[in-house]
């Protein structure tokens, strides 16, 4: 596609439900993030993927949080037993390739704006 | 841990006026620095950046200047546009790339 793609655009649920983000990346781009911007933390980094793998992982704000990719490309962001304070845009990017000595621009899909209640 | 600290908003200015937004930094290293901007509606995109010390970013009028010694990247335009109107964001280069960002600072610019 011509750009990052994320779905659903919004998406309310009840606390204690689980919920499922995907993100699909711009083709050829092997490198994906997460990132969530919420009104208390700001834009916070959760995951990293290179291909199918995720080397990084630290940004994960709970065990409740999980995410996997297939085939190089799509990526699903998960979380169980939603919170209040789960509540927030979660934002999916990706890039050229990895980290390294030189950046390659990250490009940025809309968001799902995800509400508990 | 590395640490990105950018002035509170809203800023809110005349149009033709001069911009500043400062940034400053914490990290291990000499990491890459971006300015990122909002418009209202849309995506988060790269405004500019920089990847070493003394390198200047610049685009759409925009400018930073990754300064070592104090550790900053202040985000600078000389006239400001109504369209100008954004939130925009400083962020470092982590590990793996990994975006390290600023609280984010609204600018608002009334004709």
């Amino acid at each position: 596609g011509a750009g990052v793609s994320q779905s659903p655009s919004n998406k309310v649920t009840e606390k204690g439900k689980d919920v499922e983000l995907r993100c699909d990346p711009i083709s050829g781009h092997t490198a994906l993030y997460w990132y969530r911007q919420s009104l208390g933390q700001g834009l916070e980094f959760l995951i990293y993927f290179q291909g199918n793998s995720a080397p990084d992982k630290s940004g994960l704000p709970s065990d409740r949080f999980s995410a996997e990719r297939t085939g190089g490309s799509v990526s699903t962001l998960t979380i169980q037993r939603t919170q209040q304070e789960d509540s927030a845009v979660y934002l999916c990017a990706s890039s050229l390739r990895p980290g390294g000595a030189f950046y390659n621009e990250q490009f940025f899909g809309p968001g799902t704006r995800l509400t508990v209640l | 841990g590395d640490s990105v600290t950018q002035m509170e908003g809203p800023v809110t200015l005349s149009e033709e006026a001069f911009l500043t937004i400062n940034c400053t930094y914490t990290a291990t290293g000499y990491p890459s620095l971006f300015w990122y901007v909002q418009y209202p509606g849309e995506g988060l995109q790269l405004l500019l950046k920089a990847t070493k010390a003394d390198d200047k970013g610049s685009n759409k009028g925009f400018e930073a200047t990754y300064r070592k010694e104090t550790t900053s990247f202040h985000l600078e335009k000389g006239s400001v546009q109504v369209s100008d109107s954004a939130v925009y964001f400083c962020a470092s280069g982590g590990g793996y790339n990994k975006l390290i960002f600023g609280a984010g600072t609204r600018l608002a610019v009334h004709p």
